[in-house]
């Protein structure tokens, strides 16, 4: 059965600061993996995914994730951040299950941005 | 292109009320969902669905129920409404598997009083 744990319900940065969120996973098989963003009193938006491919994903606002298989994650970074990054972000794993690939979400990770 | 709707916005019900929350997607997916997001619990599949006439139960579909007569449509309804089902609801959409990413909507928040 897969799995999803988001490190830390909030995490706090300085404009500029380097962006950290960190997602690890429990998956019986090769997953797939995303990273969305939901912004206030909005859905979820698809920042980045990783299907098997190279194992740096960028994604869109300049943010990227690193599929670490030894250590089952698949952190989200952005070496800048922008007062605009501020949203919760939600890390979520898919794997094959009777034909389907129905994903599991993580409890999301406030990012708190401060000027 | 609209993307994925969902209607309404905002709904209070009282206790034992029923109601539906629509959803419709113009960009021909075939697999639709319906989650529920509570604060700090991420997000819980509650049904989906791989095709018109085809549903199936998520993590959480006590309360609920679904249909899918179309591609474009997946409605979801509530009978009997309780506290318990107070949140915020969104629909997503997505291109034959999940593994191609979601499409959501904008979601329905939903007060059980």
């Amino acid at each position: 059965a897969q799995s999803v744990t988001q490190l830390g319900s909030h995490v706090s940065v300085s404009e500029g600061a380097l962006v950290l969120l960190r997602c690890n996973y429990s998956s019986s098989v090769p997953p797939y993996l995303f990273w969305y963003v939901q912004y206030p009193n909005q859905g979820l938006q698809l920042l980045l995914k990783y299907t098997s491919a190279a194992t740096l994903v960028k994604g869109i606002n300049g943010f990227e994730a690193e599929f670490k298989k030894s250590e089952t994650s698949f952190h989200l970074t952005k070496p800048s951040a922008h007062m605009s990054d501020a949203a919760e972000y939600f890390c979520a794993v898919s794997e094959e299950s009777g034909g389907s690939y129905i994903p599991t979400f993580g409890r999301g990770t406030s990012l708190i941005v401060h000027p | 292109n609209a993307g994925v709707t969902q209607t309404p916005k905002f709904r209070i019900l009282k206790i034992g009320q029923s109601m539906t929350l629509q959803c419709t997607q113009d960009m021909n997916h075939n697999y639709m969902y319906w989650y529920r997001q509570d604060p700090g619990m991420g997000l819980k599949l509650i049904y989906y669905s791989v095709g018109a006439g085809i549903t199936d139960k998520g993590e959480v579909p006590n309360g609920y129920n679904v249909s899918r007569s179309t591609t474009e449509d997946f409605p979801l309804r509530l009978e009997l409404a309780a506290p318990s089902q107070t949140s915020v609801y969104f629909c997503a959409s997505s291109y034959m598997t999940a593994t191609y990413g979601y499409t959501f909507g904008s979601g329905t928040r939903l007060t059980v009083v």
